[in-house]
């Protein structure tokens, strides 16, 4: 079945530091998405890609879907100790519209 | 502000124990998730609804069943709590393209 794999699965790291975090499929994803979890929370969603290649930002965030739309990634600019929470990746089960899979997110922690 | 209200943050039930997880969601979405999350695993979906009555499994339905008997309200439903199901677990909604809603979650410990 599908999978999508996350990496790093942790990151410590010293406020204004850069983080970068990646996405990997078993299969090819016509879509990505980012979720972010802040502790004690559900997930939110941050940015969404719809075509490979793309670079969309919001903020410091900025996302990319893969050329071979096997993987996606994810860079925080000049992270604040707000960003601390898990960092899903996601993308739609078996071409199906409505019904996402998640990765097996990765946590930052932010040192101030 | 829409929502997804999940009725408790933490649980404790013993083993064998028959426990109800319920969402309510207020934004008249079609569709309805449990998912469940684990360290390491990220969120894994249990089942959805995408219609009153309506159930799909998703990857991990062993041990869980659900209802949907109103289309705000989804419930999941451990026949017989085991240790192995003691998580986090997420509801979420979404109408259409993957705009998906969660609820706070509810951490489940099973004794």
């Amino acid at each position: 079945g599908q999978q999508l794999n996350q990496s790093p699965q942790s990151m410590f790291i010293q406020e204004g530091e850069d983080v970068s975090m990646n996405c990997t499929s078993s299969s090819i994803f016509n879509t990505w998405l980012w979720y972010k979890q802040d502790p004690g929370e559900g997930p939110v969603l941050l940015i969404a890609l719809y075509k490979a290649g793309e670079l969309t930002s919001n903020g410091r965030l900025t996302a990319q879907f893969g050329i071979t739309r096997k993987d996606s990634f994810l860079n925080i600019s000049a992270s604040i100790p707000s960003d601390v929470g898990i960092y899903f990746c996601a993308g739609p089960y078996g071409g199906a519209t409505n019904k996402l899979i998640f990765g097996t997110g990765t946590l930052l922690a932010v040192q101030p | 502000d829409v929502k997804v209200t999940q009725s408790s943050r933490y649980l404790v039930k013993r083993t064998g124990e028959k426990v109800f997880l319920e969402c309510v969601q207020d934004m008249d979405h079609e569709n309805m998730f449990w998912y469940r999350q684990d360290p390491g695993l990220g969120l894994r979906l249990i089942y959805f609804s995408y219609d009153v009555k309506m159930k799909e499994k998703g990857d991990i339905p062993e041990g869980y069943s659900v209802s949907r008997e109103k289309k705000e309200r989804f419930s999941l439903i451990l026949e017989s709590a085991s240790t192995n199901q003691t998580s986090m677990y997420l509801c979420a909604s979404s109408s259409a393209h993957y705009g998906y809603t969660f609820g706070s979650g509810t951490r489940l410990t099973v004794v």
